[in-house]
Formats: structure tokens, sequence, C-alpha cells
């Protein structure tokens, strides 16, 4: 059983919807990150949080927000979305090794479907 | 720039065979390098990693990999492939120097059929 919680698993939106996705880690992680992983591709580095501080901003369109309210929580805004946002996303952590080394901790991730 | 290549797509090998999944890195400073696996419909999972203290490295599920500086290959190994063991592995390497955050690179992925 992974130990970073995502929700919801599925999620089906329109371009003009705002919703959200949550991530939750109880290892006591000071990093989390969101990926995206569209298919049959490797996931890409979209936000790193450090020490619930934004860190890493891989230029992704402000149409996605992320926020990290608590040491434990990530959530992922979404609104405007365009159908190519359609993808797998991917929730991770890590302890402070990891932020250097890049061991991370996945959850099972969030499948979005833009119509 | 930090990279890796995973060489073949797709690997197919038989229940009890050998399974070899190779992957060859670029990095101008001694990387870190991992091995995620990664189920249908599931999140990442991370096999092994190679951090500089030994050369041969164990994993979960009885994987290994092995660092060969003189080849830059991180090549993965099972010796008795299992129906479990299909997946999509993904080779890994981080410009982490050890003092700040280290951005993890993907390779392409390769997709592991077992047959019975």
């Amino acid at each position: 059983d992974t130990e970073v919680t995502q929700t919801p698993k599925h999620l089906v939106m329109g371009m003009t919807n705002k919703k959200s996705l949550k991530c939750e880690q109880h290892m006591g992680h000071r990093a989390m990150y969101w990926y995206k992983q569209k298919a049959k591709k490797p996931p890409e580095l979209m936000f790193v949080y450090s020490y619930e501080k934004l860190s890493i901003n891989e230029s992704v369109p402000s149409r996605f927000s992320p926020e990290c309210p608590n040491s434990s929580l990530l959530n992922l805004h979404l609104h405007a979305l365009q159908p190519e946002d359609s993808a797998l996303y991917l929730c991770a952590s890590s302890h402070r090794q990891g932020y250097q080394s890049g061991e991370l901790f996945f959850g099972e991730g969030s499948r979005l479907t833009v119509l | 720039a930090q990279s890796v290549t995973q060489l073949g797509s797709h690997v197919s090998v038989s229940e009890g065979a050998l399974v070899l999944l190779r992957c060859n890195y670029s990095s101008s400073v001694p990387p870190y390098l991992f091995w995620y696996v990664q189920y249908p419909n599931q999140g990442l999972q991370l096999l092994l990693k190679y951090t500089s203290a030994a050369t041969l490295v164990k994993g979960i599920n009885g994987f290994e990999a092995e660092f060969k500086k003189s080849e830059t290959s991180f090549h993965l190994t099972k010796p008795s492939a299992h129906m479990s063991d299909a997946a999509e592995y993904f080779c890994a390497v981080s410009d982490g120097d050890g003092t700040s955050y280290g951005k993890l690179t993907f390779g392409q992925g390769t997709i592991l059929t077992v047959h019975p």
C-alpha cells in the first residue's frame, strides 16, 4: 500500500470547470511534488515544494495552480483546462536526502480527463 | 545535463527466464541512479537506487542492478521472471550533488511482458 494518498483517483471535467486534486502523506517528508504523465510517456515534473514553499515551477501554465497548506498536504487546483491536459497526475514526496538525490515516494495518481 | 537512455521500449521473456533491462546514463557528476516500476494504472515504486555506496545494488522483488562507470550503464536484472513482474520500468538519473535539489530525469520506459 502506498503511503502517499491521492484523491480523486479519476476525474472528468469540462474546459470551464474548476476542480482540485489532493495529495496527503504522513511520512514526515518535507518535500512534495506534482508530476504529469501522458500515456506511454515518462513522468514530467511540474512543481516542487520544499518546507511548504514552492521551490521549483517547471514553466507550467497558470491554469494549474499548486498549493501546500501544510507539511502533509499538497493540492493542485485546475481551471480552464484543455483536452491536451488529460493525463495521469502523480504526487510524490521525499525526505531531505531524497530531495537532493531524487528518491521519491509516489502516490497512485489521479487520472484526469478534460472534455 | 543528465539523461538516461533505455534500450528497448518492449522486452518479452518467458516465466522463469532471465530479465535484463538496459539503461545507459549521461552525467557530468557522479550520478544518483534509480529504477522505478509502474504497474498498470498505478504510480511509480522505487525498485532500487545507486548512490555510490556499492556498484551492485539489490532491490525489492529480487531485482538488482550493477553500476558500471566505464560503460556508463546501470542495467536491471532478475534471474527468474515471474508473471507479477509484468510492468513498465523506468530508469532515472538525478543531478543532485548532495547539497541542494536534485532533479530526477526519467528514461522513456521499458514495458516488460512475461509469458507463461
